[in-house]
């Protein structure tokens, strides 16, 4: 089946630095791929997507690309701030799965000043 | 994006009571679906609720244990029921996206639930 495999955390990195966060995928179909990030004590909110192969998805400074030849969705930031501290969350969607998202287990990231 | 509500927004319950959480959005949406979110995990589907049909549930998920309504187009209902501390989850819903972007999830902010 379906699933996504994300860098274990925590991350911690000082403001300013560049982040990267690995995730890689297995799918049988075409999947539309995602992040998002859950403040703490909030919700999750779409960070960004890209439902095909070579899409850059960016948002906020943040960006991945769809490899499908590596079958991954790293996530991006070249200078990060105290208030990027977050969980961040891979997923994928799968038209043939109704839809549904298939999470990574998430990477938690702290920023210090 | 639509805006999605939920009702509690945090809850304490004695173990083997119930408790109905309520997702309201603000459009009408063809999909909602719902997550649990264990403490410090990943978030994991319970279940698919279409208008008009029966939920469709994930494995290690049953109806007798999750009950879910879809009455119309904006509205659905969760409940735990007969809990047990290892339910103590934030529970989220979610809806998709207007077409053609039916692939994308926007997400209630979740409910809070610790049972003692």
């Amino acid at each position: 089946g379906d699933s996504v495999t994300q860098m274990e955390g925590p991350v911690t990195l000082s403001e300013e630095a560049f982040l990267t966060i690995n995730c890689t995928y297995t799918a049988t179909g075409y999947p539309s791929l995602f992040w998002y990030v859950q403040y703490p004590g909030e919700g999750l909110q779409l960070l960004l997507k890209a439902t095909k192969a070579d899409d850059k998805g960016s948002n906020k400074g943040f960006e991945a690309t769809y490899r499908k030849e590596t079958t991954s969705f790293h996530l991006e930031k070249g200078s990060v701030q105290v208030s990027d501290s977050a969980v961040y969350f891979c997923a994928l969607s799968d038209p043939g799965s109704g839809y549904a998202l298939n999470f990574g287990k998430g990477t938690s990231l702290l920023v210090t000043p | 994006s639509a805006v999605i509500s939920q009702k509690p927004s945090r809850d304490i319950c004695q173990r083997g009571t119930s408790l109905t959480i309520q997702c309201q959005v603000d459009s009408q949406v063809t999909m909602m679906f719902w997550y649990r979110q264990q403490p410090g995990q990943s978030l994991t589907l319970i279940a698919t609720a279409n208008q008009g049909s029966e939920a469709t549930y994930e494995s290690g998920f049953v109806i007798d244990k999750f009950p879910i309504s879809r009455p119309n187009l904006t509205f659905s209902t969760l409940t735990v029921s007969n809990m047990s501390p290892e339910d103590s989850s934030i529970y989220l819903c979610s809806v998709d996206g207007a077409d053609p972007h039916q692939e994308t999830q926007y997400f209630g902010p979740g409910t809070r639930l610790l049972v003692l």
